[in-house]
């Protein structure tokens, strides 16, 4: 029972690499989306999804781009790292419909941009 | 305009009080739903309630309550019977129609023995 899979748990970069995080979920939610938490700010939501081929911006979209080619995986890609990145990411995914369905959470992607 | 609102940055509670967690919102949408979720210090999101804009009673959850006061657009978490293990930031969020959610900044909690 995996539940939101998220890869990889910890990452390093460059300032101007590029490179995805993956996360998958078993669950069969149609609603999937990626938020990034920093000190004193909470989560913020960065992209979200309704469904394959669905995608939208959440509050801080830039800087990133999302995919959703199939309704397990929802990959998030930075496409020029910058120091302002480095933050703790989060995948989540829930079922649409009514409001009372909770978002279940990856464990995370820490990530450091030098 | 903040969605979400704790105003609590953090809070010391002794073991085996109540702690109550404070949690204000701001919609228009009649229809959300008020969450909260724990984060211990290994980092994962743990939900542990839930409230709808339509519930006509407090939710509750084993020792987690939650004081609704939909005229107020307040949703405070209260966790009885504190333990060691409650130790952990605390988020309240809100999912409105468009299936988004908004955290607050959350609250960190510290049981004392």
């Amino acid at each position: 029972n995996a539940g939101v899979t998220q890869t990889p748990k910890f990452q390093v970069l460059k300032t101007g690499q590029s490179m995805t995080l993956q996360c998958a979920q078993d669950m069969n939610h149609e609603y999937m989306s990626w938020y990034r938490q920093d000190p004193g700010m909470g989560l913020r939501l960065i992209h979200y999804s309704v469904g394959a081929g669905i995608t939208d911006q959440g509050e801080v979209p830039n800087g990133y781009n999302v995919s959703r080619s199939t309704t397990e995986d929802f990959p998030l890609r930075l496409l020029s790292a910058a120091p302002s990145q480095t933050s703790v990411y989060f995948c989540a995914s829930s079922y649409s419909g009514p409001n009372n369905q909770p978002q279940h959470f990856g464990d995370g992607t820490r990530l450091s941009i030098l | 305009a903040q969605k979400i609102t704790q105003t609590q940055p953090g809070m010391f509670v002794q073991e085996k009080e109540a702690v109550t967690l404070d949690c204000t919102y701001d919609t228009s949408d009649p229809s959300y739903g008020l969450f909260w979720y724990k984060q211990p210090s290994s980092g994962e999101m743990i939900f542990l309630i839930y409230q709808g804009s339509y519930d006509q009673q407090n939710a509750t959850e084993g020792r987690y309550s939650l004081n609704f006061q939909k005229a107020r657009k307040s949703a405070n978490l209260v966790i009885s019977a504190s333990q060691l293990g409650d130790s952990a930031m605390y988020f309240c969020a809100m999912r409105e129609n468009d299936y988004k959610l908004s955290f607050g900044a959350g609250t960190t909690v510290t049981v004392r023995a």
